[in-house]
């Protein structure tokens, strides 16, 4: 298996500018995370879903941001409109019950 | 709401020396995991411990789960420049699929 293959791997945006994460998780995974992790704050769980369902979005900011999951295979995090408070390092990562996530290796996000 | 505590947050060695961390609850968790983050990279998984007083090994790394299963440590033994990197605790509770991350260790060994 590929591994969670996120992308892009760098992004330099705009404020302003709409901005969107992809993610393709580990096939036979039911579970989906998205996580943000910047010097100061950490790792920050943003939303999950389970089996193409979100469950908790508690952790998304603001309105700007919003996450799908159409299929098993794909998810997508957009934010719309962008700020240079956004600047962080996105992260997905699956798993199935038992908590062994298997992380992406991040989309950088710069917001200028 | 499940917290994991770490400490030290940073920690600077020599190569060669021998360390601990540690990730601390008040919560009980079914199991325990820990990651290294190596810079630029996703968080990678080491080990999974699941029974309480569990004892795990991979080579220079001991891995223990608190009897109460509310907290664990990291041992490394003769620490090297490889093992520089963010280590991650995460706990896996009730809540089936979701773990709660501590806000991990920077280890830094020196050559």
């Amino acid at each position: 298996d590929a591994g969670v293959i996120q992308s892009p791997r760098h992004e330099v945006t705009e404020m302003g500018q709409e901005v969107t994460l992809r993610c393709k998780p580990i096939s036979g995974h039911d579970y989906l995370f998205w996580y943000r992790q910047t010097m100061m704050r950490g790792l920050e769980l943003l939303i999950y879903f389970n089996n193409n369902v979100p469950i908790d979005d508690s952790g998304m900011p603001e309105d700007r941001f919003s996450a799908k999951m159409p299929n098993a295979s794909f998810s997508t995090l957009k934010i719309q409109p962008s700020e240079p408070r956004d600047s962080a390092v996105y992260f997905c990562a699956s798993t199935s019950v038992g908590g062994r996530y298997t992380f992406g290796s991040g989309t950088r996000l710069t917001v200028v | 709401t499940q917290l994991l505590e770490q400490s030290p947050q940073f920690l600077s060695i020599q190569e060669g020396e021998n360390l601990t961390v540690y990730c601390n609850s008040s919560s009980v968790f079914s199991s325990l995991q820990w990651y290294r983050q190596e810079p630029g990279e996703g968080p990678v998984l080491l080990v999974t411990v699941v029974t309480g007083g569990e004892v795990k090994k991979l080579k220079r790394l001991t891995f223990q789960f608190g009897d109460a299963r509310k907290d664990s440590s990291l041992h490394i033994t003769a620490a090297q420049p490889g093992d520089t990197g963010l280590y991650l605790c995460a706990g896996a509770g009730t809540n089936a699929g979701k773990s709660t991350f501590g806000d991990g260790t920077t280890l830094t060994v020196k050559p």
